[in-house]
C-alpha cells in the first residue's frame, strides 16, 4: 500500500483559511485520494476524496498536483470546531492484483485553531 | 438513523478474559471494518469484511477473530485479552455497489475504550 507523510501539527487562526499538505510520492494511477478527521472523543469523519481533478464539497476543497505527488486539504475559514487531526489516505478503487481497497491510516496532521 | 452503533463504549478486563465487542449499522451497507487506535499509531485496520459472508485480515489481526453475522452487524472478539490490547476500538462501515464504489466513505461509530489489567 502507498504511504502518505503528513506534517504531525499546524496551526490556524480562526476564521482564515488552512492549508493541509499531503505528499504521496509513489501513488499508483489508480489510488483514490481520501481525506478524514477525528474530533476528540469521536469516530474518524469522511471529509472529501478525489483522483485527479481538484474537488469541492460543503466542508473542504480538495487540490490535488498535476503529477499526482501531493495534494492539499483547504478550509476556507477555519472555525473553532475545526480543530481535530486529519488524515490524508491513498485508497485503491477496487480489490484484485494485492490490493485489498481498504483504508490505512497513517499519523495524520493534528490542527489547532486559535480563536 | 442511528448510522454505526458500537456497544459497549467502555470495557475493562483482566488479562485472559474474553469478550466480544458489537456493532451493527442501520444504512445498509455491504462492507464492514474494526480498526484500533493507540496514542501516537493512528489507526490500524484488524479486520474488514467487504461484503457479508466473507472477512479479510488488516494490518493487526492477531489476537483476534471477527464475525459477520449479517448484513448489519460485524462482531469482533477477543479470546484471550491481553494489556497490549488496550485500545480504543472503531466499527466502520462504506456501501458498495459496484467496481467504482470502493471509494464510497467509512462511516466510523464512537469507539469502544477497552482497559485490559
Amino acid at each position: 500500500d502507498a504511504k502518505t507523510t503528513q506534517p504531525n501539527s499546524m496551526e490556524s487562526n480562526e476564521e482564515e483559511p488552512v492549508h493541509l499538505p499531503c505528499n504521496h510520492s509513489t501513488i499508483s494511477g489508480t489510488d483514490y485520494i481520501h481525506w478524514y478527521r477525528q474530533l476528540p472523543s469521536q469516530g474518524p469523519e469522511y471529509v472529501i476524496h478525489g483522483l485527479t481533478s481538484n474537488v469541492n464539497n460543503r466542508m473542504a476543497s480538495l487540490a490535488i498536483a498535476e503529477d499526482r505527488k501531493s495534494s492539499t486539504l483547504i478550509l476556507h475559514r477555519a472555525t473553532l470546531r475545526d480543530a481535530a487531526v486529519y488524515y490524508c489516505i491513498l485508497r485503491p478503487p477496487k480489490p484484485g492484483s494485492g490490493n485489498t481497497g481498504k483504508l490505512i491510516f497513517g499519523q495524520g496532521t493534528t490542527l489547532q485553531v486559535k480563536p | 438513523n442511528a448510522g454505526v452503533t458500537q456497544t459497549p463504549k467502555f470495557q475493562v478486563l483482566k488479562t485472559g478474559q474474553s469478550m466480544t465487542l458489537q456493532c451493527a449499522q442501520d444504512m445498509n451497507h455491504n462492507s464492514m471494518y474494526w480498526y484500533r487506535q493507540d496514542p501516537g499509531m493512528g489507526l490500524r485496520l484488524i479486520y474488514y469484511s467487504a461484503s457479508e459472508g466473507t472477512t479479510d485480515k488488516g494490518e493487526v489481526p492477531n489476537g483476534y477473530n471477527v464475525s459477520r453475522l449479517n448484513k448489519r452487524e460485524f462482531s469482533l472478539r477477543l479470546e484471550s485479552a491481553a494489556p497490549s490490547q488496550t485500545s480504543v476500538y472503531f466499527c466502520a462501515s462504506s456501501e458498495r455497489t459496484g467496481g467504482s464504489s470502493y471509494n464510497s466513505p467509512l462511516h466510523f461509530g464512537n469507539g469502544t475504550r477497552l482497559t485490559v489489567t
